[in-house]
């Protein structure tokens, strides 16, 4: 069964840093892509930053750039987010999902991590 | 960056009713088009994907149809598992986008 399974969120203010992690299994995780999409309270979904199967590929919208960097470690199975220079409106859901190729739906979610941005 | 843009936002039908839903691109997109559904405190779930393929194990009575800029999710004999927010999203291009979402509800 697939599984992924996201941690790391909190509470925390303005300007710190938090580190996300999406444990994956039941598939072969290096033959896929992993993203993140966040959801703030209320509003709708937003693809937040994408690495590549081999992670040797990695993509960001343009708000979170030069302040969130994506990784994974696939002997691990496991994507991480690290995000810094937090500010209030990165206060989401986050989830992470998987897609086997570019141009391919996200077919798995996981359930997300709270992170709330506040002093 | 592509904008996806659903309409309506919000649409109160009943039980059995027939339901469209829109999605517009500001610019072409092939068939590059996904369609989740998601359920209040829930992760989105995969309806349909390349415009009109349904996923494994969705129902019928969904279905999609449109290609280049505007596409449709049509719902055909509305039942009450499927109240809840749908998006669409493109997959042809970073950033990668969604649409606003409709809210189907209960008349």
């Amino acid at each position: 069964e697939v599984q992924l399974l996201e941690s790391g969120g909190g509470l925390i203010p303005p300007g710190g840093s938090l580190r996300l992690s999406c444990a994956a299994s039941g598939f072969t995780f290096n033959s896929y892509g992993i993203s993140w999409v966040r959801q703030a309270p209320g509003k709708g979904l937003e693809w937040v930053s994408s690495i590549s199967g081999d992670g040797g590929i990695t993509h960001y919208t343009d708000s979170v750039k030069g302040r969130f960097t994506i990784s994974r470690d696939n002997s691990k199975n496991t994507v991480y987010l690290q995000m810094n220079s937090l500010r209030a409106e990165d206060t989401a859901v986050y989830h992470c999902t998987r897609r086997k190729a570019s141009g391919q739906p996200f077919d798995y979610w996981g359930q997300g991590t709270l992170v709330i941005v506040s002093s | 960056d592509i904008q996806m843009t659903q309409s309506p936002s919000s649409v109160s039908a009943s039980v059995g009713d027939r339901v469209t839903i829109t999605c517009r691109a500001s610019q072409g997109i092939s068939s590059w088009l996904v369609w989740y559904q998601q359920k209040p405190g829930k992760a989105p779930q995969l309806l349909i994907y390349a415009a009109s393929s349904l996923q494994g194990g969705v129902p019928s009575r969904f279905s999609g149809s449109g290609s280049g800029t505007d596409f449709t999710l049509t719902i055909s004999s509305l039942q009450p598992e499927d109240f809840a927010t749908y998006y669409c999203q493109q997959t042809y291009s970073f950033p990668l986008t969604f649409g606003g979402g409709t809210k189907v509800e209960i008349k």
